[in-house]
């Protein structure tokens, strides 16, 4: 079974530069998540999709970052225009959605992508 | 609202048991997870619990949750060098779609 795929696995740019993010999560997996992870910190959610729709961006800078879910499957994270406090690792997880009694709502994750803003 | 803490840095002997502790504050948690992190590498889940339960033994690794205080521990037994990476406990808060906090993260360095 392929895992999820996230690309580029590393991008450097100048601040209010802009970057993209792609994500490609395990098929079938109706929820996807982009976490942000700063160094030395606990992955933080930006943003929570359940198919195509969102569900929780609660924590997300919608003046600068935004994201989409194409038809349900692939997603991109957008930032623009970026600062320097968004270096950071963008990591990309899906699941199969809630945990049961006998599936505990696993996230699996893509290998990331490391931002720096210089 | 959510919060999970934990210590960031423990460092064992090979051979010896290492105890992550991790405290939450949402009671209406469902499921308690912990991940694993190695270097330039995404999350793995290593074990979960359901929050109904007390204690889970998965081979050498034993998960304890004390609801009353929030707190939950990972007990790994016989830590070997290949145990060293970066261990995040978390959180599933059910409703109507799971949300997922992971806490800090807490550094396990094993000594060879």
């Amino acid at each position: 079974e392929a895992g999820v795929a996230q690309s580029p696995r590393y991008k450097i740019i100048e601040k209010r530069q802009s970057v993209a993010f792609w994500c490609n999560p395990i098929s079938g997996h109706a929820t996807l998540y982009w976490y942000q992870q700063i160094l030395g910190q606990g992955p933080k959610l930006l943003i929570q999709f359940q198919n195509n729709g969102v569900v929780d961006d609660s924590q997300l800078p919608k003046d600068r970052f935004s994201a989409e879910r194409l038809k349900g499957v692939d997603s991109t994270l957008k930032i623009q225009p970026a600062k320097l406090e968004d270096s950071a690792v963008y990591l990309c997880a899906s699941s199969l959605g809630h945990g049961t009694s006998s599936s505990p709502g696993e996230l699996f994750f893509g290998e990331g992508s490391r931002l720096t803003v210089l | 609202g959510e919060d999970v803490e934990q210590s960031l840095f423990l460092s064992v002997r090979e051979g010896d048991s290492s105890v992550i502790n991790c405290t939450y504050t949402d009671s209406s948690s469902t499921y308690l997870y912990w991940y694993k992190q190695e270097p330039g590498a995404g999350l793995q889940l290593l074990t979960y619990i359901f929050s109904n339960m007390d204690m889970k033994q998965d081979q050498r690794l034993t998960v304890l949750l004390n609801k009353k205080d929030k707190h939950l521990s990972l007990r790994i037994a016989d830590t070997q060098t290949g145990d060293s990476a970066i261990y995040f406990c978390a959180e599933s808060i059910g409703g109507g779609y799971q949300k997922v906090t992971f806490g800090t993260g807490t550094k396990l360095q094993v000594i060879p």
